[in-house]
Parts: structure tokens; C-alpha cells; sequence
């Protein structure tokens, strides 16, 4: 079955350390991924997205990913998280079946917390 | 530029009652989500709709219905409320599903509460 597996669900970490979410989805004919950002009680917003290209996209706030196909993973990074980067955060990928058919599929999340 | 608005912001109903939540988006957008995120549960989608005049079930369509009114709008009703529906409620646009790589653009949610 086509999923997408946030593997931490919750991270803690101090400000100014590094930090890693990661995302691994199931093999696929093609994808398209996507982070996405919530911070509490807003909308989702984009943070960064491959598509195609560069393995090693960059984002807003600091954030980049890289797209890693042989892992099928797509790992978000920062080198020095603010306590304003405490927020959930959702990985999703477009899955391109053999059939041709898409489906958007998301992760389940991962509470980044930021603390002093 | 106001993006994706929805309303009410938040709601409370009675079990059984019946309420409409709207969406509208002003970025010229094809196709409209609706998602119900739980905790644990990440989102779901509902309801979608790819294109003006069109709409499809998600994951989780019972007890839902959706109207596109428009380009611009998507309306999401809950007939008869149960307390399984509370939740809160996203909605979203994107450029084109069908072309693939459209991110999606989201409003700021309602906030369903179903005693």
C-alpha cells in the first residue's frame, strides 16, 4: 500500500542546535514532495517542495531537504532551530502509481518543540 | 491577497443539528480540498473537488456532502451532526490536481465541537 511514515513523532531539541525530521514513503513510478509547516491553531503552509532537478531543495526559514531516491526518503534539516520554529510539521508526497494514477498521500506529523 | 478563507472560525452543535462550512479561495485555483485533521490522525480528506463543476469522495465522505459553487468556492454540510465529526475542519486549493507538483494553499481551519 502507498504511504508516507513520519518517523518521529515528536522531537524535542534546544534552540540553536541542528535538527532532522524524517520522511520515508513508499517506492513509487514518480513522486513530487512537499514539507509543510502548521504552527498552532493555523493552516498548513508550504516550506518546501521537489518536484524535480537539484536533489537538495531550500526552503523558507532557514529549512532545506533532500531528496533521496534510493532511500525513498525526503529528510527535513535546519542548523540552528529559533524557538519560533516549534510547530507540527507534515511531509507529503504525490505518488504516481504504474497505472499513471496520483495520489496525494501525508505523513502524521512530527511536533518539533524548541526549548530554551 | 486573502489566500483561503473559511467560516465560522469556530463552532459548537448539538448532536443531529445540521451546519454548512464555507471556503473560498481568490488565487484563480482549479481544484478545492476539504480535510478534517484528528490528533494522531494527521488529515484526512473528506470531499474534493479537481475542477469547477466536479466532485469526488476522499477517505472519509459519510456523513458529509459538498457543493462547488463556483471557481472560487466549496462548501462543505454536515447534514445531521454526530460527535464523531468533531474535529477541525481544513480546507484547501491548489493550482491543478490533475497536472501534479501544485502545492496545496489552506485556510486556517474551523473548529467543530458536536456535543
Amino acid at each position: 500500500a502507498q504511504s508516507v511514515t513520519q518517523l518521529d513523532s515528536q522531537v524535542p531539541v534546544f534552540e540553536e542546535a541542528p535538527v532532522e525530521l524524517r520522511c520515508n514513503y513508499s517506492s513509487s513510478v514518480s513522486v513530487y514532495l512537499f514539507w509543510y509547516v502548521q504552527y498552532p491553531n493555523q493552516g498548513l503552509q508550504l516550506l518546501l517542495k521537489y518536484l524535480s532537478g537539484s536533489t537538495l531543495v531550500k526552503g523558507i526559514n532557514g529549512f532545506e531537504a533532500e531528496f533521496n531516491k534510493s532511500q525513498t526518503s525526503f529528510h527535513l534539516r535546519k542548523p540552528s532551530v529559533h524557538i519560533s520554529d516549534t510547530a507540527e510539521y507534515f511531509c507529503a508526497v504525490i505518488l504516481t502509481n504504474a497505472g499513471n494514477n496520483r495520489k496525494l498521500i501525508w505523513g502524521l506529523g512530527t511536533s518539533l518543540a524548541v526549548n530554551p | 491577497n486573502a489566500g483561503v478563507t473559511q467560516t465560522p472560525k469556530f463552532q459548537v452543535l448539538k448532536t443531529g443539528q445540521s451546519m454548512t462550512l464555507q471556503c473560498a479561495q481568490d488565487m484563480n485555483h482549479n481544484s478545492m480540498y476539504w480535510y478534517r485533521q484528528d490528533p494522531g490522525m494527521g488529515l484526512r480528506l473528506i470531499y474534493y473537488s479537481a475542477s469547477e463543476g466536479t466532485t469526488d469522495k476522499g477517505e472519509v465522505p459519510n456523513g458529509y456532502n459538498v457543493s462547488r459553487l463556483n471557481k472560487r468556492e466549496f462548501s462543505l454540510r454536515l447534514e445531521s451532526a454526530a460527535p464523531s465529526q468533531t474535529s477541525v475542519y481544513f480546507c484547501a486549493s491548489s493550482n491543478n490536481l490533475r497536472q501534479g507538483g501544485s502545492p496545496l494553499h489552506f485556510g486556517n481551519g474551523t473548529r467543530l465541537t458536536v456535543t
